[in-house]
Order: structure tokens, then C-alpha cells, then sequence
């Protein structure tokens, strides 16, 4: 069974400082996917990451993979309050149809 | 709208009575699922559909729950003699690929429908 884990759950930063997010998953996989969730709000898709050593970035946001380490990373760069969300991993199971996501990170970034 | 749509956004049922959700996927999209988000955990998968097919429905937590996509656009989830247990966000995704294509790198959330069981 597929196990993704994200650390840490909460996080807590002022505005302006640098921090990463960790997704860490169980089986072999080469596809990841990052969501971003406002509260109420349905995901919105940040990231798609398809092979090993694959890097996107976005603004303040770049995201990474490493399918050896079985290992994701989204690091925020000089943080600012409207990145405040619970972001997602979520891993493609090898069937290439459902996905299997992390608990997710409640980012809360503080003037 | 151009966007996946769920109804209804909220949902209160007592203990014991059948609910239905809808899902009306993005035009021409030919895979759904559904996925159950509990409070403060991440998305669970529930079934897939490509077209009318359920091809895979083995995340549905029990026989009280049953999915259709009888003409292979409009889904509906049905929850029979819901429990506390299924307060939860339930999900609707939709995507133009099938598997065997990368499906999910082009994958449209719903907004959901937050089901309640008194």
C-alpha cells in the first residue's frame, strides 16, 4: 500500500524568511503532483513533476523530486501572506489512475 | 461555468438517511473520480470512471456507498443509510485523459460537497 507523508503539518512563518516542505512516499513512483487548498476551497494544481531530478518553479514556489530518495521537496522562498493555504502532495500510483495524497501542510505566514 | 461542478455544496442528513451528490464534469472530459476529504486530511480516494466505466472502485469505504456515470458525463455518488463516520468533503475530479495517458497531469477539482451526518 502507497504511503505519502508530509512534514511538517503545520508551519508557522514570518514574511520574508525561506522554508521547505517535505513529501516523502512509500513505493516507487515517478509522478507528483503538488495542490495548493484555500479553506472551502477545492485544490488547485501547482506542480507536476514526472521524472527523477525534475524541478519546477512558480514565483515564490519551486518544487523538486528525487524518485531514489523516494522524495519531494517545495521550498518557499521569501514568504509572503497570500501563500497562506494547506498545500498537498500526492503521488500517481503505478496503475496510472488514482493518486494518494499526503495530510497536507497548513502554511500560516505572519506579517 | 468551464470548471467541474458539485451540488449541493452543503449537505445535513440525520444518521440513517440516503443521500445523493452530483458531479457534472468539464464537457468532453472522459475521467471522473471521486475522492472523500475528512476534516484536516488529505483527499482519499473513493472510484474512477473513464466514460460510463467504473473501472476502479475499490477506495468505496463500504456497499453503502455506489457511484454511476450511466452516460458517461453527469455523476452522482449515493450514500445509503449514512453514519457519523461519512461527515466528510466529498470530491470530484475530472480530466480530457484516460489511463494509460498522463491523466492526471491535467486533473480539475470540484469544490466539493461537505456532507454532514447528524
Amino acid at each position: 500500500e502507497l504511503k505519502v507523508e508530509q512534514n511538517p503539518l503545520f508551519l508557522s512563518m514570518q514574511e520574508g524568511k525561506n522554508y521547505t516542505i517535505y513529501c516523502n512516499y512509500s513505493t516507487t513512483s515517478d509522478r507528483l503532483y503538488w495542490y495548493r487548498q484555500d479553506p472551502g476551497k477545492s485544490l488547485e494544481s501547482l506542480f507536476v513533476l514526472l521524472s527523477n531530478g525534475a524541478v519546477k518553479q512558480e514565483g515564490r514556489l519551486m518544487a523538486s523530486l528525487d524518485t531514489k530518495a523516494r522524495l519531494s521537496t517545495l521550498h518557499i522562498t521569501a514568504a509572503v501572506h497570500d501563500l497562506s493555504a494547506t498545500y498537498f502532495c500526492a503521488v500517481e500510483e503505478t496503475s496510472g489512475s488514482r493518486l494518494t495524497f499526503g495530510e497536507g501542510t497548513q502554511l500560516t505566514v505572519n506579517p | 461555468g468551464a470548471g467541474v461542478s458539485q451540488s449541493p455544496r452543503y449537505k445535513v442528513a440525520k444518521r440513517g438517511q440516503d443521500v445523493a451528490l452530483r458531479c457534472d464534469p468539464i464537457s468532453g472530459h472522459v475521467s471522473l473520480f471521486w475522492y472523500q476529504q475528512a476534516l484536516g486530511q488529505g483527499p482519499e480516494f473513493l472510484t474512477y470512471f473513464q466514460n460510463e466505466a467504473q473501472l476502479d472502485k475499490s477506495g468505496l469505504p463500504s456497499d453503502r456507498f455506489f457511484a454511476e456515470r450511466p452516460e458517461g458525463s453527469v455523476s452522482t455518488l449515493k450514500i445509503q443509510r449514512t453514519q457519523q463516520e461519512d461527515s466528510a468533503v466529498y470530491l470530484c475530479a475530472s480530466s480530457l485523459g484516460k489511463t494509460g495517458t498522463r491523466l492526471n497531469e491535467k486533473l480539475f477539482f470540484g469544490s466539493g460537497t461537505q456532507l454532514s451526518v447528524l
